[in-house]
């Protein structure tokens, strides 16, 4: 599976967007970008996935550049609930490929 | 609908021992991988299982076994236990298939080895 950068920590205001970018210049045009985040101590919680279209739901948008060495994770409206360490992966969407964790983004959400 | 369930929630062991920990995958999922995530780093893949069978396997040694039921729980076995065991085990569950595979994780188990 290809790798992934992520900045290590982002700060955010409440109620403001939060804009977490991940760098994927080695994606394959089978690899999906996958999105996680934890909330420490907890497991880990799925937020979105996409292949090259952007993407929406009701927890974040995934806005992936044209070439697909890049991504956005977009939290509309962040809240103080939203502070976690976020995980951007990529992986074949096949049963046998797994989840190959970075160091992940820490987002502090403040008031 | 149930999601991800994981019992024990806390585990304190000592050093050699062996210590089994248990997954209940979410409601009509059929596979099941397991993750160790040390204090301050990412989840790292130990295994997965699917039709009772172990198909993936990290880096992990023999000391870490694993089965799964007929009903699709699973259980994570870890025999002649180190101090470096000491973790959150965490274990994911999705569907196989073609338009599947997404994981889903339970809360985890945190062992302590004393």
């Amino acid at each position: 599976d290809a790798k992934t950068t992520q900045p290590p920590s982002m700060d955010c205001a409440e109620g403001r967007a939060a804009n977490l970018p991940c760098n994927h210049s080695t994606i394959s045009g089978n690899e999906y970008v996958y999105w996680y985040r934890q909330i420490h101590s907890q497991g880990p919680q799925y937020i979105i996935h996409g292949l090259k279209n952007n993407e929406t739901n009701e927890m974040a948008s995934l806005i992936i550049t044209e070439d697909r060495k890049s991504s956005t994770l977009i939290l509309p409206h962040a809240t103080l609930r939203d502070t976690a360490v976020y995980y951007c992966i990529v992986r074949v969407r096949s049963g046998y490929s797994t989840l190959t964790f970075g160091k992940g983004t820490m987002l502090l959400v403040s008031p | 609908d149930a999601g991800v369930t994981q019992s024990p929630t806390h585990l304190i062991k000592t050093r050699g021992q062996q210590v089994t920990l248990r997954c209940s995958p979410k409601s009509g999922h059929d596979t099941v991988s397991w993750y160790q995530q040390a204090l301050g780093q990412g989840p790292q893949f130990i295994f997965q299982y699917y039709e009772e069978e172990e198909r993936q396997r990290g880096n992990f040694p023999d000391r870490f076994s694993g089965h799964q039921f007929p009903n699709y729980s699973s259980e994570l076995n870890v025999n002649a236990l180190l101090l470096g065991d000491s973790a959150l085990y965490l274990c994911a569950s999705s569907l196989e298939g073609p338009s599947g595979e997404t994981q889903y994780f339970g809360p985890g188990t945190r062992l302590l080895v004393l």
